[in-house]
């Protein structure tokens, strides 16, 4: 089955102990990116990368590193995390050149 | 940068009725492609239904049609047979060139038995 996988679902953490969130994709797509939601904000683009090693920034990439080693994974990692960064994150990817996106199931992130 | 409207955050429509949400959207690109997502209360993001700009014709996907104005840059969702199911959170995004899919702040829509 084609899908984007994303771990942990769901994370409680506490200011300053670093994580990852892993993202996986079956689909040989190129494009993935990392999105947080917040209520009235809407999806919120936090880094993309268009193929291996080559990554770049979006709109809200503060606070947030990610690589892309091979294709299907692309994970985001909070060196040091902090309350604001409480959010619902959502990973994404699909092939170049088309806009049709595949949305993993999200991981909700709690940062006390 | 470039943006993505959303002007109604929140909406109710009765069950067997119809309701539009709203949406408009700014590029410079003369192709793109426009989107609406459907978010119900799993979270899962669910591709509804899809328009590429350069077609006229406005997408239908069952219950789900869209009226794309381009030269107004609209692109408004109506929901046909409205149903339970159906509610959700509802968000208009814009892909175009090589940048990543820009959403805008969603609608909630509440259908009421």
């Amino acid at each position: 089955e084609a899908q984007v996988t994303q771990n942990p679902r769901y994370l409680i953490t506490v200011t300053g102990k670093k994580l990852t969130v892993t993202c996986s994709q079956n689909m040989n797509h190129e494009y993935m990116s990392w999105y947080r939601q917040d209520p009235g904000l809407g999806l919120r683009q936090i880094y993309y990368s268009m193929n291996v090693e080559v990554t770049d920034k979006g709109d809200v990439p503060e606070g947030y590193k990610v690589s892309r080693k091979e294709k299907r994974n692309f994970p985001l990692i909070l060196e040091s995390p902090s309350p604001n960064q409480t959010s619902l994150y959502f990973c994404a990817s699909r092939i170049s050149g088309t806009y049709e996106q595949y949305f993993g199931p999200g991981t909700r992130l709690t940062v006390t | 940068a470039q943006t993505v409207t959303q002007s109604q955050p929140e909406m109710s429509v009765q069950e067997a009725e119809t309701v539009t949400l709203s949406c408009t959207y700014d590029t410079s690109e003369s192709n793109y492609y426009l989107f609406w997502y459907k978010q119900p209360p799993s979270r899962q993001m669910i591709l509804v239904i899809r328009q590429e700009a350069y077609k006229q014709q406005n997408a239908t996907e069952n219950r789900f049609s869209v009226n794309f104005q381009k030269a107004a840059k609209s692109f408004s969702l109506k929901i046909s047979d409205s149903q339970l199911g159906d509610t959700a959170m509802y968000f208009c995004a814009r892909g175009a060139g090589n940048t990543p899919l820009v959403f805008g702040k969603g609608t909630r829509l509440s259908v009421i038995a």
